[in-house]
């Protein structure tokens, strides 16, 4: 499978705890993004990438969120002291050098009990 | 007031029916239009992209923008159980980020 890959699918975790989620990109596309979904709602921005650069970040992504992209490769996307209010599906996508078409994962569903 | 307006829905039709579904927007700086097709807990499948005003054809499925009146469509013809899902349209300035609409629930019944 060459699309965008997310893991892990599903994390249950408690209030307070850290959790880290990985995303893949298609190899050859340099731009990456993360986006934040809730139920009966489209997914919203969070920050993107370019290479490794992180070029814009959501006033949505609070202090507690940090995303890196090392190498410009592999994205993770970090959250720390998570809090009820952070249970979504967390959504990467990846476009080529034109950034036009995204393509996206499957998604991380994040449930903080 | 949200950029992007979409019908929740549900939207129900009996197999075969033609099925519109639109957004409309605030944001004319919007260049580039897309429709997705998001199933139960899955991420979203990229149906359509459209650049500009017109109008794209992909089998079943019809894209239309109009950014005069700031308006977008989604056309499926011949509707099938397998279409039902949400449909959200996203927008995009040039290589930024996109704005979605809250997206519209399909329901296909056979």
């Amino acid at each position: 499978d060459t699309g965008v890959s997310q893991d892990p699918r599903h994390k249950i975790t408690k209030r307070g705890q850290n959790v880290t989620f990985r995303c893949d990109p298609i190899s050859e596309h340099n731009r990456l993004y993360w986006y934040r979904q809730t139920l009966g709602q489209g997914p919203e921005f969070l920050t993107y990438f370019q290479n490794e650069a992180q070029l814009e970040k959501s006033r949505l992504l609070s202090d507690r969120f940090s995303a890196e992209r090392p190498k410009g490769s592999f994205s993770t996307l970090e959250i720390q002291r998570t809090e009820q209010g952070d249970s979504a599906m967390y959504l990467c996508a990846s476009t080529g050098t034109a950034n036009t078409e995204a393509f996206f994962g499957q998604g991380t569903r994040l449930t903080v009990v | 007031q949200k950029e992007v307006e979409q019908d929740p829905g549900p939207l129900s039709v009996p197999e075969g029916a033609i099925v519109s579904l639109n957004c409309t927007y605030s944001n004319s700086a919007f260049q580039y239009f897309m429709w997705y097709r998001q199933y139960s807990r899955k991420g979203p499948e990229l149906l359509m992209y459209t650049y500009s005003s017109g109008n794209k054809e992909d089998g079943r499925f019809t894209a239309q923008v109009d950014k005069s009146s700031k308006y977008i469509s989604l056309f499926i013809r011949d509707s099938q159980p397998s279409d039902s899902a949400t449909y959200l349209c996203a927008m995009q300035n040039a290589g930024n980020m996109l704005t979605f609409g809250g997206g519209t629930r399909l329901m296909v019944k056979p």
